[in-house]
C-alpha cells in the first residue's frame, strides 16, 4: 500500500543551526504533501505544502524541496529556534481520496 | 483564518458514560474530519463528511458515532468507550487539499 515515511525518529541540533527533515513517499503518483508541525499537546499545524510540479518552495525560515525521481522530500528550517521544538509529519492524500497518509513523525529538539 | 475549533480541551469519562466532542470551523470547508492519534504516533483517520454526508469511515467502532449538523459543525458521539480508547481526538477541516486541523481533546477513558 502507499506509504509515507521519514527516515529519523529524533533529529537534535544546536540553536541558530539549520535543521533538514527528510520524508519518503512510495506512490509515484503523489501529487500533493503539506508539512505539519505539532507541539505537545496541541494539533498539527499547517506549515508549508508543495505540488509535484515544483522542485522547491519557500517560506518564511522554510524550505521544502521535492525529488520526484527518487521519492523524496525534505523540510529545511534556517537558523532553528527554541520554538521550533516539535515533532514534525509530513503528509499528502491518497491520490483521488480524502485520506491523507502520514509519516511516522520526527522529533525535532533544539539544543541551546 | 484557519482556526478549527474543538471542545472540550480536555475530557475525562468513565466506561458507561455517553458524552460528546464538538468541532467549529468558519471558513466554508465543505469536508470536515475526526481523527485519532495516540501519543507518538501519526493521527489515524476515523471519518471524512464531505457536503455533510458521511463518505469514509475507517471501520470505526460503533462506540463513536459521528454527526455533521450543518456545514460548519461536526460533533463525535462517544458511549462505552474503553481505556484504549484513551487518545487525542483531532478535528480537521480541508479546502481542496489543503488540511487544517483543531487542537484537539485530549481524552482520557478511566
Amino acid at each position: 500500500g502507499e506509504s509515507v515515511g521519514l527516515h529519523l525518529p529524533t533529529l537534535s541540533v544546536q540553536e541558530g543551526d539549520n535543521s533538514i527533515i527528510n520524508c519518503a513517499y512510495s506512490n509515484s503518483a503523489s501529487d500533493y504533501f503539506i508539512w505539519y508541525k505539532q507541539e505537545s499537546g496541541k494539533g498539527p499545524q499547517f506549515i508549508i505544502d508543495i505540488r509535484s510540479n515544483m522542485d522547491k518552495r519557500q517560506g518564511q525560515r522554510v524550505t521544502v524541496l521535492l525529488n520526484k525521481t527518487v521519492k523524496h522530500l525534505s523540510l529545511q528550517i534556517a537558523a532553528t529556534q527554541p520554538g521550533d521544538s516539535a515533532v514534525y509529519f509530513c503528509a499528502g492524500p491518497s491520490s483521488g481520496t480524502y485520506k491523507y497518509i502520514f509519516g511516522t513523525g520526527t522529533r525535532l529538539k533544539v539544543l541551546a | 483564518d484557519t482556526e478549527v475549533t474543538q471542545t472540550p480541551k480536555h475530557l475525562v469519562m468513565g466506561m458507561t458514560n455517553k458524552k460528546s466532542l464538538k468541532c467549529e470551523q468558519h471558513m466554508g470547508h465543505r469536508a470536515m474530519y475526526w481523527y485519532k492519534q495516540k501519543a507518538k504516533k501519526p493521527p489515524e483517520l476515523m471519518f471524512v463528511y464531505s457536503y455533510e454526508k458521511l463518505s469514509i469511515n475507517e471501520s470505526v467502532p460503533s462506540r463513536f458515532s459521528p454527526e455533521c449538523p450543518n456545514s460548519s459543525l461536526l460533533n463525535l458521539h462517544l458511549h462505552a468507550l474503553q481505556p484504549e480508547d484513551s487518545a487525542l481526538y483531532l478535528c480537521a477541516s480541508s479546502y481542496g487539499e489543503k488540511l487544517f486541523f483543531g487542537s484537539g481533546t485530549q481524552l482520557s477513558v478511566l
